[in-house]
């Protein structure tokens, strides 16, 4: 089975631009989770989409925003990219069920300049 | 609030030596605990979950509820373990949000 796959792998974008970031899960994984890791703060939950609705939301600012598809495929936008913005984000899928073993991706370098 | 604690950035151990990472946690409910582990150029990856009390690669971890704790352990530390690892805790309820540490960078020296 191919693994969590996230593109692009590295990403650099100025101040006030927007960015996309997609994750293909696990084939037979319906349930996508997103962290934001940064050497400052560590890893950082985002949000949880399970069947396309999102079940769980991190504490960040309006500016992230996410969506699922009905393939389970998922993207991340941020809108207003700030210098803080800079960091990994790590796409893990699971099947489905809750309290579950997550698969992590590769990860997307985001850098803001 | 639930929160997980490393006291450790750096364990720095010799080959053959015992190794424990820390792990501490406040959490009201009833917690589940993992480790995850990520080797140099690889992906963070599932190490041990408490509940399913196994060995993996050596490594044990025991939820001590008393002392909030799920401290890592291995008796004799391989050059291969040489890794980040990160203590987390499931937040509870439907979910599979994770609340990581900090991490512990282990580096066994030969």
């Amino acid at each position: 089975k191919a693994g969590v796959t996230q593109t692009p792998r590295y990403l650099i974008k100025t101040r006030g631009q927007q960015v996309t970031l997609s994750c293909s899960p696990i084939s037979g994984h319906r349930s996508v989770s997103w962290y934001q890791q940064t050497p400052g703060q560590g890893l950082q939950f985002l949000f949880e989409y399970f069947s396309e609705t999102q079940r769980n939301k991190g504490n960040f600012p309006g500016r992230f925003s996410g969506r699922q598809f009905s393939n389970s495929r998922s993207e991340m936008n941020v809108s207003t990219l700030e210098l803080g913005d800079s960091a990994l984000y790590l796409c893990a899928s699971s099947p489905g069920q809750v309290r579950e073993k997550l698969f992590f991706g590769s990860g997307t370098q985001l850098s803001v300049l | 609030a639930q929160r997980v604690t490393q006291p450790e950035k750096l364990l720095s151990v010799f080959k053959g030596a015992p190794v424990e990472l820390k792990c501490n946690y406040s959490y009201s409910g009833s917690p589940e605990l993992f480790w995850y582990v990520q080797y140099s150029r690889q992906r963070l990856q599932l190490l041990l979950r408490h509940i399913s009390r196994e060995s993996i690669k050596g490594f044990t971890a025991d939820l001590n509820k008393g002392e909030t704790s799920f401290h890592l352990k291995k008796p004799f530390a391989q050059e291969e373990d040489s890794a980040m690892y990160y203590c987390a805790l499931i937040h509870g309820g439907a979910t599979n949000k994770l609340i990581f540490g900090t991490g512990t960078l282990l580096a066994v020296q030969p």
